[in-house]
C-alpha cells in the first residue's frame, strides 16, 4: 500500500526557513511525480509546488516562487520543499501527494505537517 | 491569473437528496478537472478524475460531467457520510489550481 509522510512542520519567525520532507513508502517513488499541496486553518486547499519523476522539471505557485525550491532524492524515497523567507501566510498544514499513474492528480496523500509562520 | 470558480460555497441538504456542485474554468481545461472530498479533520482524497470517471472504490451515487469550462459533481442521494468538503482541481498544466470550496452539510 502507498504510503506517504511528511516531517519537518515547526513554529519559525517570519523571515526563517525550514525544510519539510516526505518520506515514501509501498511504491516505485522514483516512477512518479510528486506534489505539495498546503492548507491555511480553516481555508481551503493551495496547490504549492509539483516535481517530475526525476526532478528535472520543477513547478511553482505565484505565491511561493523564488522563495521555495522542490527536491527529490530517489535513492532515499524522499520529497522535500525546502522554504525561504517564510511570511505569515504560509501558515499551513503541507501536504504531499503522489500523481496517479500517468495522470498529473493526486491519488495518495500523506497526513500533512504544520507550519506556524509567527509574525 | 487562472482561476477555478465554484458554486455554491456553502449548502445544506437532507439526507436522499440530490445535490450539484459546480465548477467553472477560467480558461478551457479539457476533461482534465478532478474533483476531491475532505471530510472534517482528515485529508483529501480523490472521488473523480477526467472529469467524470469514478475512482474505484467511490460510491456510484457520486457523479462527473462536464468539459472545457464548465464542470459539475453530483450526489444522487445525500448520506450522512457525504459530510465535507468538496474540492475541484484543474490538473492540465500548472498551475493545478483548486477551486475554493464547497462546504456540504446535512439539513
Amino acid at each position: 500500500e502507498a504510503q506517504l509522510m511528511e516531517f519537518g512542520g515547526d513554529l519559525v519567525q517570519a523571515g526563517g526557513s525550514l525544510r519539510l520532507s516526505c518520506v515514501a513508502s509501498g511504491f516505485s517513488f522514483s516512477a512518479y511525480d510528486m506534489t505539495w499541496v498546503r492548507q491555511a486553518p480553516g481555508k481551503g486547499l493551495e496547490w504549492v509546488s509539483t516535481i517530475s519523476n526525476g526532478g528535472s522539471r520543477t513547478f511553482y505557485a505565484d505565491s511561493v516562487k523564488g522563495r521555495f525550491t522542490v527536491s527529490r532524492d530517489n535513492t532515499e524515497d524522499t520529497l522535500y520543499l525546502h522554504m525561504n523567507s517564510l511570511r505569515v501566510e504560509d501558515t499551513a498544514i503541507y501536504y504531499c501527494a503522489k500523481f496517479f499513474d500517468t495522470l498529473k492528480v493526486a491519488d495518495v496523500w500523506g497526513a500533512g505537517t504544520t507550519v506556524i509562520a509567527s509574525p | 491569473d487562472f482561476q477555478m470558480t465554484q458554486s455554491p460555497s456553502s449548502l445544506s441538504a437532507s439526507v436522499g437528496d440530490r445535490v450539484t456542485i459546480t465548477c467553472r474554468a477560467s480558461q478551457g481545461i479539457g476533461n482534465f478537472l478532478a474533483w476531491f472530498q475532505q471530510k472534517p479533520g482528515q485529508v483529501p482524497n480523490l472521488l473523480v478524475y477526467a472529469a467524470s470517471t469514478l475512482r474505484s472504490g467511490v460510491p456510484s451515487r457520486f457523479s462527473g460531467s462536464g468539459s472545457g469550462t464548465y464542470f459539475t459533481l453530483i450526489i444522487s442521494s445525500l448520506q450522512p457520510e457525504d459530510v465535507a468538503t468538496y474540492y475541484c482541481q484543474k490538473y492540465n498544466s500548472a498551475p493545478w489550481t483548486f477551486g475554493q470550496g464547497t462546504k456540504v452539510e446535512i439539513k
